[in-house]
């Protein structure tokens, strides 16, 4: 049962425009939310976050929004670069009860920016 | 400072063969987590280790077993590899449980099961 969900596979975007990758989950234990970018042969990276308190959290070009009453969080990329092209995995995790500090990955969104 | 590491790189088994994957990290990280990446799936894990000294099963952990070695290493053993377990593996690590921070990510290893 997927509890961490990107429903779109892939995302195509001209450079300089916005870039929004969505995910939703469906555990509302969840209190903490990630991103993670991932070039080919290589391993996750971190990107961003944004804990259960907050409903947006901002780095550089990267935004993340949360909205806890649809169970939906967005990254907002803005603007996009060619070099932010990879696969972007959405993360969730819960620290309260028997899950804690297990990590729940969607099954990311290959993000293509063209120049 | 290396961060997390993974050997070997890449590796062919046969079925039925068995291997380990080893994972070692340098920044004092007490919990350790393994996963598996398969095209389409994400990540998910099929172990971790809280701490030294303690592991529990995560989302697909059948054919799979793991040592926490000492705090800075988590092996993962495959016993009589599968094809199903064609994968790419990737081992994490993060500073603990009870705090609200990032898993950081090895650079994987690539496992082709024939």
């Amino acid at each position: 049962d997927q509890q961490v969900k990107q429903n779109s596979p892939s995302l195509s975007v001209q450079e300089g425009r916005i870039s929004i990758l969505n995910c939703d989950y469906t555990n509302s234990m969840f209190d903490y939310f990630l991103w993670y970018k991932k070039y080919p042969a290589e391993g996750p990276t971190f990107l961003i976050s944004i804990s259960s308190i907050k409903d947006k959290n901002e780095d550089g070009r990267f935004t993340v929004f949360l909205n806890k009453s649809a169970k939906h969080l967005s990254l907002h990329i803005v603007p996009s670069q060619p070099g932010d092209s990879a696969v972007y995995f959405c993360a969730a995790s819960a620290y309260r009860g028997s899950t804690l500090g297990r990590l729940y990955f969607g099954r990311g969104t290959q993000l293509t920016v063209w120049p | 400072n290396a961060g997390v590491t993974q050997t070997p790189k890449f590796q062919v088994l046969k079925t039925g063969q068995s291997m380990t994957l080893q994972c070692a990290q340098d920044m004092n990280h007490n919990s350790m987590y393994w996963y598996r990446q398969d095209p389409g799936m994400g990540l998910r894990l099929i172990y971790y280790s809280a701490s030294e000294g303690t592991t529990d099963k995560g989302e697909v952990p059948n054919g799979y077993n793991v040592s926490r070695l000492n705090k800075r290493e988590f092996s993962l053993r495959l016993e009589s590899a599968a094809p199903s377990q064609t994968s790419v593996y990737f081992c994490a690590s993060r500073p603990g449980l009870v705090s609200y921070n990032e898993q950081f990510f090895g650079p994987g290893t690539r496992l082709t099961v024939l």
